[in-house]
């Protein structure tokens, strides 16, 4: 089966750095994408990776590792705005999305 | 701005009494895609269109059912809600299904309660 794993929830502060963690099983793999999304909001795309290697944009970057089916959100300069849950997805073979449950990032002053 | 417009933002409906959600879009993308999320969890593909051609994920209920009129206008059609349909459902829209870039454009979705 495909499969996703991220963690459900993680904490952070204020200013700090904060590397969100994603596994992923798929059959075939076309890319993955970080989508940020604010309670009761739509999600919102962060990131496209789909070569090995650390894609950066402000501060926020995304590294992806194929060999090893694994990707990471680094958020840097956290501010309280960043409170929301992070999605990691995957387009498999048949470029169908395939979505984790995502992980509730909380920031704490 | 280009963008995917989803109405009504919430809608309250009785069990049983059928309900239809709208997407519109200004992109002019070739993929609409219907998804179910409920809280804390991922969103749930339910269908999709590549343009006229109708795509339905294997798992998704006969109570659900959809219609594309044209490239803008995309409608989410649930013939006898039940508890279990209460939900958040997002439209989103790609310029292609396939190809190497992918991104999916959301709208702010329509969170329907069912009584």
């Amino acid at each position: 089966g495909q499969n996703i794993d991220q963690p459900t929830e993680m904490t952070a502060t204020e200013g700090a750095i904060v590397q969100i963690n994603c596994t992923y099983q798929t059959s075939g793999f076309n890319g993955l994408f970080w989508y940020q999304q604010h309670a009761g909001e739509a999600p919102t795309f962060l990131s496209y990776n789909v070569l090995d290697g650390l894609e950066e944009k402000g501060r926020f970057s995304s590294f992806l590792s194929r060999s090893k089916g694994y990707s990471y959100l680094l958020l840097k300069e956290l501010q309280m705005k960043d409170s929301a849950s992070y999605l990691c997805a995957v387009l498999d073979s048949n470029y169908q999305l395939i979505w984790g449950a995502g992980t509730k990032l909380i920031i704490k002053p | 701005d280009a963008m995917v417009i989803q109405n009504p933002r919430s809608q309250v409906t009785q069990f049983g009494k059928p309900v239809t959600l709208s997407c519109s879009q200004t992109l002019n993308h070739n993929v609409i895609y219907w998804y179910q999320q409920k809280s804390s969890q991922a969103p749930k593909l339910l269908f999709h269109y590549y343009d006229k051609d109708f795509n339905n994920e294997a798992d998704t209920p006969d109570n659900f059912q959809s219609r594309r009129p044209n490239t803008s206008f995309c409608f989410l059609d649930i013939r006898s809600p039940g508890l279990g349909d209460a939900a958040m459902y997002l439209c989103a829209t790609s310029r292609v299904a396939g190809g190497d870039y992918n991104e999916q454009f959301f709208g702010p979705g329509t969170r329907l309660t069912v009584l």
